[in-house]
């Protein structure tokens, strides 16, 4: 069974401020990978996804991942993170083809910015 | 458009008591569906998912239950609740294109809480 770890449970940035979120995954063969996030208050949304093709991928407001295939990562990016980024961010892998539909979700990362 | 509905949206119950919490979906067919538990700091666990009326799979063992009645409405019920059911209770839609499961999609959950 695969598994997703996030190694940043807490993250606090001043507003334009870089940003980085770790995901790595364990499984062997192809992969869906998912980044969500939830906002406070609101509900779980998809940020980005990749499935094939380009592994650079680009979500909505700003957010990009790239999956490095030999590192097992996905790992997501902001140059200039906003106060309004503060949210959980949860990675999500989901093995590929076959009829697989479960996807594994990491223990999500809380990011805060300071305005 | 797809739209994903729960209720109640919180609902504060005591221990020993019942439960039936809803989940519909609109604007699609024969979805894949899903209940999820959201722990702070614990990420997503599966607690239930169908791929048709009738059809549930659990994931994880416990007092917990989930029905199927109808395409488009999952339900997650308790015959006698426990102060550990307590949490966030997500449900989640996906569909199936040919031999790939497209993204799941989030309804905006239920808050419950044991007393």
């Amino acid at each position: 069974a695969q598994s997703v770890s996030q190694h940043n449970h807490h993250v606090i940035l001043s507003e334009a401020a870089s940003l980085e979120l770790g995901c790595n995954y364990s499984y062997g063969g192809t992969v869906n990978l998912f980044w969500y996030v939830q906002y406070p208050g609101q509900h779980l949304q998809l940020l980005l996804k990749y499935f094939s093709g380009d592994p650079l991928v680009k979500g909505i407001k700003g957010f990009e991942a790239e999956f490095i295939k030999s590192k097992f990562s996905f790992n997501l990016r902001k140059p200039s993170v906003q106060w309004s980024d503060t949210a959980e961010y949860f990675c999500a892998v989901r093995p590929s083809g076959g009829g697989s539909y479960i996807p594994t979700f990491g223990r999500g990362t809380s990011l805060i910015v300071h305005p | 458009s797809q739209t994903i509905h729960q209720w109640p949206a919180t609902l504060v119950q005591p221990v020993g008591s019942p439960l039936s919490l809803e989940c519909t979906v609109e604007g699609t067919s024969n979805p894949n569906l899903y209940w999820y538990r959201q722990a702070a700091g614990r990420g997503l666990q599966l607690l239930f998912y169908s791929v048709g009326i009738g059809q549930i799979s659990s994931e994880v063992p416990q007092n917990l239950s989930a029905s199927r009645p109808q395409d488009r409405q999952f339900i997650l019920s308790s015959k006698k609740l426990l102060l550990s059911d307590s949490g966030f209770y997500l449900c989640a839609w996906s569909v199936v294109l040919g031999t790939h499961t497209d993204t799941q999609y989030f309804g905006p959950g239920t808050r419950l809480t044991v007393l």
